[in-house]
């Protein structure tokens, strides 16, 4: 069964600070990865997606790595913001359509 | 494009009462998901449709959850009667089976069972 950890549970940094958020899975038969972003009491927002065939993706200041040999993927925030506070989730896609979440890392940007 | 559309939003319903969460995917979406999110956990899968069938129930409640798809579209997930831990919020997302198979989320419903 595919296992999916985020380290850390939470962090918290000074406005500007680049910051990389921790993704591991236990299981490298991926079909992709992908990483969401969850405001409170809101639905999970699709940031970036990792196909298997791929090292990383980029959005803006956003940029997501995938090393599947390892079973890690890191999300790099650059010249973080107060807007980036949420919840950073990632979940792996094996076939069949089934997704594996974590359970997330609480970013705290402050002003 | 319309994302995944659901309602209502917000719900409070006393103990041993029922309720029922509605869900419209993307268009053209075959597979649907809806997940259980209790606060400060990552979602947990509660049952997967593809088309109108089931691929996977297995953490569905079934003696108290049910969910149906009709026609392969709309979704209706309903809880009956609801228990004090099933507060917590009920997330539907779609996904392609083809292409980059992206996920998507709709806005979630809350559910509080006093």
């Amino acid at each position: 069964k595919q296992e999916v950890t985020q380290i850390p549970a939470a962090l918290s940094v000074p406005e500007g600070e680049n910051l990389v958020l921790n993704c591991s899975f236990t299981d490298s038969a991926i079909y992709n990865l992908q990483w969401f972003r969850q405001d409170p009491g809101k639905g999970l927002t699709s940031l970036l997606l990792i196909q298997s065939s791929q090292r990383e993706q980029t959005s803006g200041r956003l940029n997501a790595s995938l090393d599947k040999s390892s079973g890690r993927s890191t999300l790099y925030i650059a010249a973080s913001q107060p807007g980036d506070s949420a919840t950073y989730l990632c979940a792996v896609r094996r076939t069949g359509n089934q997704f594996y979440f974590g359970t997330g890392t609480s970013l705290t940007v402050i002003p | 494009e319309a994302g995944v559309a659901q309602s209502p939003r917000y719900k409070i319903i006393e103990k041993r009462q029922s309720v029922a969460f509605w869900c419209n995917p993307i268009s053209g979406h075959a597979t649907l998901y809806w997940y259980q999110q209790i606060l400060g956990q990552g979602p947990k899968l509660l049952i997967q449709f593809q088309n109108n069938g089931v691929v996977d129930d297995s953490q569905l409640p079934k003696d108290r959850f049910s969910a149906e798809r009709l026609k392969g579209v709309d979704s209706t997930l309903k809880i009956q009667p609801a228990k004090l831990e099933d507060s917590a919020v009920y997330l539907c997302a779609s996904s392609q089976d083809r292409g980059l198979g992206e996920l998507f989320f709709g806005e979630g419903s809350r559910l509080t069972v006093l």
